[in-house]
């Protein structure tokens, strides 16, 4: 019931790109994202609530796929402050549990 | 506004001592959530209460773990007696219900309590 991302980690250069995907085995009413940096406090990033919807945060920006039950986060053009762990969060809707993915360590170096 | 409050951020106890962590959620949210987090595990839901009423607390490990919410403003976590398997990082978060629907507000997170039991 946890969904899984993928990659589990990346490292990047400044300036490049990275996608995360996140994958559940349940049909979902929405996805999360948020950035936890070491030993600080996950960060909302977007929400998404429905299928094929984009939204855009800063150079960040996601995709939510309803009937793949996918979600993939877009990072573009990569700074060192996105550094950090993130995590899609997957609700299924009303009754179920809201379920955080296993992770994807992003490290960007100069 | 204050975000949501924590305490003790740090915490190192024997095993067999109980354990108390504290919240309090952002003034106003409905819904107010207890996780653990670990290496191995990740991010893990506890409980989560609404309105101050538990609502799913099918994350709870075990009966040595009880959560608390007696009112809007404040809420517990207690581990009795605690085990060196506890040792995590516990965070509360809060949340507004939007709209009448379910929960899809985004969730604060406190800083953290970090447990460890020796």
């Amino acid at each position: 019931q946890q969904p899984v991302q993928s990659p589990q980690a990346v490292i990047l250069r400044e300036g490049e790109d990275a996608v995360i995907n996140c994958s559940s085995s349940k049909a979902l009413y929405s996805v999360h994202w948020y950035r936890q940096k070491h030993g600080e406090a996950p960060v909302f990033l977007m929400i998404l609530l429905k299928g094929g919807e984009q939204k855009g945060h800063e150079k960040i920006s996601a995709s939510f796929n309803e009937k793949k039950q996918q979600s993939s986060l877009y990072l573009t053009a990569s700074q060192l402050s996105y550094s950090g762990t993130y995590f899609c969060g997957t609700d299924p809707g009303p009754g179920n549990q809201f379920y955080f993915g296993t992770g994807t360590s992003l490290t960007v170096i100069p | 506004d204050a975000g949501v409050i924590q305490s003790p951020r740090h915490e190192v106890t024997e095993m067999g001592q109980e354990v108390t962590l504290r919240c309090k959620p952002i003034s106003g949210h409905d819904y107010l959530f207890w996780y653990r987090q670990t290496m191995m595990r990740g991010l893990e839901l506890l409980i989560y209460f609404n309105n101050n009423v538990p609502i799913d607390d099918s994350g709870m490990p075990e009966d040595r773990f009880s959560a608390k919410m007696p009112n809007a403003s404040f809420s517990t976590l207690k581990i009795q007696p605690s085990e060196p398997r506890d040792s995590a990082v516990y965070f509360c978060a809060s949340s507004l219900l939007a709209g009448g629907q379910r929960n899809t507000g985004e969730l604060f997170f406190g800083e953290g309590s970090r447990l460890t039991v020796l």
